[in-house]
């Protein structure tokens, strides 16, 4: 039984760099979300996928922010002209649409470091 | 919309004692509600979740947490503390009947125990 997966684990960029994250979602669940959190908080929802469907997508994600997720299995996150304060940790999430409660699993999560 | 607050940042409790995170929710709908756990440089995993039906609800490693409507609350606990389980909790909450279901964290509790 595999879990979520995440890769990489940790990603140390300069200021201005794009970087992307991979995220695989655990095999048949067709919902995949993206959180960010920064140190001392809560994770926040960035956004959400059904399938290869983007349905919604926070405030917090700015323009230059992009994720996909093509062929409705793993999904990249991109983050463009990156910023000191877009260094935080990314988790991502996946649920079965019949999974009562839509119960999330969590992957182990992109640490990012921006200098 | 629906928001979580946990009250205590850090709680320190001996090892076998009793350990209680606090954790009140606002919902304008019925909630879903959810306490995960995350070890350092970690992921989030799931302890236990309250949907609908029996409000006391028994998790992994000898965790529960009980839903009081009255009192819009969801606390978490266990009745001796083990070493193992020094990490941070997270109470959730997710819109009971929500398409997406995106959770909603609070900021967090970190548990020490201590010897």
């Amino acid at each position: 039984d595999t879990g979520v997966s995440q890769d990489p684990r940790h990603k140390i960029t300069k200021r201005g760099q794009n970087v992307t994250f991979r995220c695989d979602p655990i095999s048949e669940h067709n919902r995949l979300y993206w959180y960010r959190q920064t140190l001392g908080q809560g994770p926040e929802f960035l956004t959400y996928f059904q399938n290869e469907a983007q349905l919604e997508k926070s405030r917090l994600l700015s323009d230059r922010f992009s994720a996909e997720r093509p062929k409705g299995s793993f999904s990249t996150l991109e983050i463009q002209r990156t910023e000191q304060g877009d260094s935080a940790m990314y988790l991502c999430a996946s649920s079965h649409r019949d999974s009562f409660a839509n119960t999330q699993y969590f992957g182990p999560g992109t640490r990012l470091t921006v200098l | 919309a629906q928001s979580v607050t946990q009250l205590g940042s850090h709680v320190s409790v001996s090892e076998g004692a009793l350990v209680l995170l606090r954790c009140n929710y606002s919902s304008s709908v019925p909630p879903y509600l959810f306490w995960y756990v995350q070890y350092p440089n970690q992921g989030l995993q799931l302890l236990l979740k309250y949907t609908t039906g029996a409000t006391l609800v028994k998790g992994i490693n000898g965790f529960e947490a009980e839903f009081k409507k009255s009192e819009t609350s969801f606390h978490l606990t266990k009745p001796s503390a083990h070493m193992s389980d020094a990490a941070e909790y997270f109470c959730a909450v997710a819109l009971w009947g929500g398409t997406a279901s995106k959770l909603t964290f609070g900021t967090g509790t970190r548990l020490q125990v201590t010897l």
